[in-house]
């Protein structure tokens, strides 16, 4: 399947842990790119791969992959925080399409 | 320092045609494949299709096939997102943005984003 599942919304106390999951048959072949996107800006990479956090990003943010899961976990979450999260992998091995999951909005309470 | 830089807002009529740009600069533009995607008003993200600069090797994602035309200008490091019949319907935001060289295809820089309205 190419299609990625993400809960819709999810909240998070401030300074809690909450953890961000997408789910898809591509994802037991390719590791999971994270991507942070706030209102009116561009989306930005905060995980990628079996453990690439980009430089410039807090290492509150970690990610994780089981099966057809992947996970995108904050720790210690910041008000900076509240966004919107969308996971994305390869499609499959003959194309260099991706797919994105629907998103998660995340609030920081 | 890599940077993607789109072209500006445009607003168009339907049944127009449209071609946004995004000029990439602080690395080699062959290296890397570059993708458009489009997030449409208080929507998520989609793949819209991928070009490799080094031969211009195109793909779409099944939906946008055929309605739109990814291209590249390898000598002035520009690539292209067009249409030749625009309709209400594409108003978004268009997003170009770089694959890096993994397997997973992770884009790892994106342009500003061009926002395209199609209004009578």
């Amino acid at each position: 399947s190419s299609e990625l599942t993400q809960d819709p919304a999810v909240s998070v106390a401030l300074g809690q842990t909450v953890r961000i999951t997408c789910q898809g048959g591509s994802l037991r072949t390719y590791y999971a790119s994270w991507y942070q996107q706030k209102p009116g800006q561009a989306p930005v990479l905060v995980f990628h791969g079996k453990n690439n956090r980009p430089s410039g990003i807090p290492d509150r943010f970690s990610g994780s992959s089981s099966g057809n899961t992947a996970s995108l976990t904050i720790t210690g979450a910041q008000a900076e925080d509240e966004a919107d999260y969308y996971c994305n992998s390869r499609v499959n091995r003959l194309s260099h399409l991706g797919v994105f999951g629907g998103g998660t909005r995340v609030t920081v309470l | 320092e890599v940077q993607l830089v789109q072209s500006g807002a445009e607003a168009k009529k339907p049944g127009e045609s449209l071609k946004i740009s995004c000029k990439a600069s602080g690395y080699t533009f062959t290296d890397h494949w570059i993708a458009w995607v489009r997030q449409m008003p208080g929507k998520g993200l989609e793949w819209m299709g991928i070009i490799y600069p080094g031969d211009s090797d195109a793909r779409y994602t099944p939906s946008f096939q055929g309605r739109v035309t990814i291209s590249v200008d390898k000598s002035i490091n520009t690539a292209y997102l067009q249409w030749t019949n625009l309709r209400a319907s594409d108003t978004a935001f268009y997003y170009c943005a770089r694959q890096d060289r993994s397997h997973d295809s992770t884009i790892d820089f994106w342009g500003q984003g061009t926002l395209v309205t199609v209004s009578s």
